[in-house]
């Protein structure tokens, strides 16, 4: 069935450094894919999306670029902050029933150091 | 904010006593669904609903029932807790096209099972 890894945690950055958590997918056909963002105590927010090959979501100075090819979806941002400091979580659409419905990787906790 | 609330917002409760969790949402969206979050395997989907009294199963559904008697309020049941259902649940919608699949979460009950 589908499915969704993505590298295990804590990433552990200071500030300013570059951050890139990787995210791979399996899938059929074309699912649209996510990244939604948990802070601590709170629910998940949806960070950016793409819905098909070579499309790039970005938001927030994150982006990451839906590479058929390698079935990957990594997230990426030039220069972290310590309020980015959260779990991130990939997911895809998996189409079937009534509606589509959201399978995610298992998260990957960021800590930004000042 | 897509205007999701859930109560209660944590809960202690003992093994073999029923629990009800509710989502209630104020913008009258059509899909809504309830999933769990536990270390190591991310969000997994229990229930959704397509409509009023219109619900399907997800992945890990054995255990737990739902219910959705009006829009705005889907509800999940426990009908005997049990430890292995300690967990944080988390209640989202579909705005607008479900087959975008941009779900929007509410901020979660935190649920343990003595």
């Amino acid at each position: 069935g589908n499915s969704v890894t993505q590298m295990e945690g804590p990433v552990t950055l200071s500030e300013e450094a570059f951050l890139t958590i990787n995210c791979t997918y399996t899938a059929t056909g074309y699912p649209s894919l996510f990244w939604y963002v948990q802070y601590p105590g709170e629910g998940l927010q949806l960070l950016l999306k793409a819905t098909k090959a070579d499309d790039k979501g970005s938001n927030k100075g994150f982006e990451a670029t839906y590479r058929k090819e390698t079935t990957s979806f990594h997230l990426e941002k030039g220069s972290v902050q310590v309020s980015d400091s959260a779990v991130y979580f990939c997911a895809l659409s998996d189409s079937g029933g009534a509606t589509n419905k959201l399978i995610f990787g298992t998260g990957t906790l960021l800590a930004v150091q000042p | 904010d897509a205007g999701i609330t859930q109560s209660p917002r944590h809960k202690v409760t003992e093994t073999g006593t029923p629990v009800t969790l509710r989502c209630h949402q104020t913008e009258n969206h059509r899909y809504m669904y309830w999933y769990r979050q536990d270390p190591g395997h991310g969000l997994r989907l229990i229930h959704y609903s397509y409509g009023v009294k219109d619900t399907d199963k997800g992945e890990v559904s054995d255990g737990y029932s739902v219910s959705r008697s009006k829009t705005e309020d889907f509800l999940l049941t426990l009908e005997s807790a049990t430890s292995s259902q300690t967990s944080v649940y988390f209640c989202a919608i579909s705005v607008g096209d479900p087959s975008t699949d941009t779900q929007y979460f509410g901020p979660g009950t935190r649920l343990t099972v003595l």
